[in-house]
């Protein structure tokens, strides 16, 4: 199966924007981006999903280019407690079964 | 107050000693998943059901067994064959598996350390 890629680490201050890009290049036709968040010792958390362009909540923002093999989680004004893992997780084209990526850590520094 | 329990959070056990993991979930999703987390590591898939008495291995299965015989409940079975089952693990529902949403939910964990 095909797998996401993203960055391992990334580092932050508060208050600044953070952007985290996720590579999905056998993306399904019809599957979603989905991303989530996770903090040490809990289950992931769902942020944010879309299908392609721009969507954004009260949290984050989500960019997708038009041939969607990539989308770009955008968090503004960061603060410490974002500080956490964050994952990209689509279908592979053909597969039922969505796969997490690795997953970026993002530290947030005072 | 709908949600996905895991049970227990913490669990120790024995080499040599099979042990089972509980997962509910009040959501009436249709799909439940398995994963496996090791420390600094993302999220391996090792079994999903997609509907009641139905499941499939994931990446990671050998080792794990799985049952479904209710909707609501997915309990993973670790057994003595795995050969390091010291891990995380966390169980996770879905409205469908077969829908155009990846939204999963997930429950808190369990944390199993082989003695």
């Amino acid at each position: 199966l095909a797998k996401t890629t993203q960055p391992i680490s990334m580092d932050s201050y508060e208050g600044q924007e953070v952007n985290i890009t996720c590579s999905h290049n056998n993306i399904a036709t019809n599957d979603y981006i989905t991303w989530y968040q996770q903090f040490p010792s809990q289950g992931p958390r769902f942020i944010i999903q879309g299908y392609k362009t721009k969507v954004t909540n009260e949290v984050a923002s989500l960019f997708i280019p038009a041939d969607r093999k990539s989308s770009t989680l955008s968090l503004p004004r960061v603060s410490l407690s974002d500080t956490a893992v964050y994952y990209c997780l689509v279908r592979p084209g053909g597969s039922y079964i969505p796969t997490f990526g690795r997953g970026t850590s993002l530290i947030v520094h005072p | 107050d709908g949600g996905i329990t895991q049970s227990p959070k913490y669990l120790f056990r024995k080499e040599g000693q099979n042990v089972t993991l509980s997962c509910e979930q009040n959501l009436n999703h249709d799909a439940m998943y398995w994963y496996r987390q090791d420390p600094g590591q993302g999220l391996r898939l090792i079994y999903y059901s997609q509907i009641v008495n139905d499941f499939q291995k994931g990446d990671i299965a050998e080792g794990y067994s799985v049952s479904r015989e209710k909707k609501e409940s997915f309990p993973l079975t670790v057994t003595s064959a795995q050969k390091n089952p010291t891990a995380f693990y966390l169980c996770a529902s879905s409205i469908d598996s077969l829908g155009i949403s990846n939204e999963q939910f997930f429950g808190p964990g369990t944390r199993l350390t082989v003695l």
